[in-house]
């Protein structure tokens, strides 16, 4: 069955940088594509951007970019999530969900999501 | 950017009866190439990852009860619950992925009356 594992929570402090990971089983990581998306205590899900696992081809939130870097590890399929210069706004759980329909591109739904990673920003 | 605007925020209703969550983009979500709705409806239990229902605004994912439903067209989108349970409670967000930046709804939560 399709699993997704995130890595545990992390503390940061402002100006900080985080990096999460997302290891992907049950299915043929290679022809897949993910999103990473956060959701902050009360808040929508807020969407930040997406990889296509196979090609290693991202695209990026414009609220995001300079400081968001998505990357896989095709061998260990696994997807990571880094953001840098971390602010208190950035405290949030983080999900990593696996594009429903193939790699194709970054419109498309969530079809598996991993269980969330709690970043807490705080000096 | 697409802006999801979900109605009502919360609405609470008895065991066994029709609750109706509705939600309206800003711009046509309605590829015409396809005609495919790029449209997605998400529950959420508190402390969990959503979990997909319903996507292309009207196709139910693989194990969800089919007392959920999706419908609409363009701009305007109803997910509907036609005879709620108790393990129906959670907030329910609509997402649009017609076009990057993806976009969710502010969320409506779903109780029991």
């Amino acid at each position: 069955q399709v699993q997704l594992v995130q890595s545990g929570a992390e503390v940061k402090k402002p100006g900080a940088s985080v990096k999460v990971s997302c290891k992907a089983s049950g299915y043929t990581f290679s022809t897949s594509a993910m999103h990473w998306v956060r959701q902050a205590p009360g808040q929508r899900p807020e969407w930040m951007g997406w990889i296509n696992a196979g090609s290693g081809n991202t695209k990026y939130s414009q609220k995001f970019q300079g400081r968001l870097t998505i990357a896989r590890d095709t061998s260990a399929s696994t997807v990571y999530m880094e953001l840098s210069s971390l602010m208190s706004e950035d405290t949030a759980t983080y999900f990593c969900g696996r594009s429903g329909g193939g790699p194709w591109g970054p419109s498309d739904y969530s079809d598996y999501w991993g269980q969330g990673t709690r970043v807490t920003v705080s000096s | 950017d697409i802006v999801m605007t979900q109605s009502p925020d919360s609405l609470a209703v008895s065991l066994g009866e029709r609750a109706t969550v509705n939600c309206k983009s800003s711009q046509s979500l309605l590829y015409l190439s396809n005609n495919k709705n790029y449209l997605g409806w998400y529950q959420q239990k508190p402390g969990q990852p959503p979990k997909l229902l319903i996507y292309w605004a009207s196709t139910r994912e693989s194990g969800v009860p089919d007392r959920f439903s999706g419908s609409g067209s363009g701009t305007d989108f109803t997910l509907t619950i036609s005879s709620l349970q108790a393990e129906d409670v959670a907030v329910y967000y609509c997402q649009q992925y017609y076009d990057t930046p993806l976009t969710f709804g502010q969320g409506t939560k779903v109780e029991i009356k």
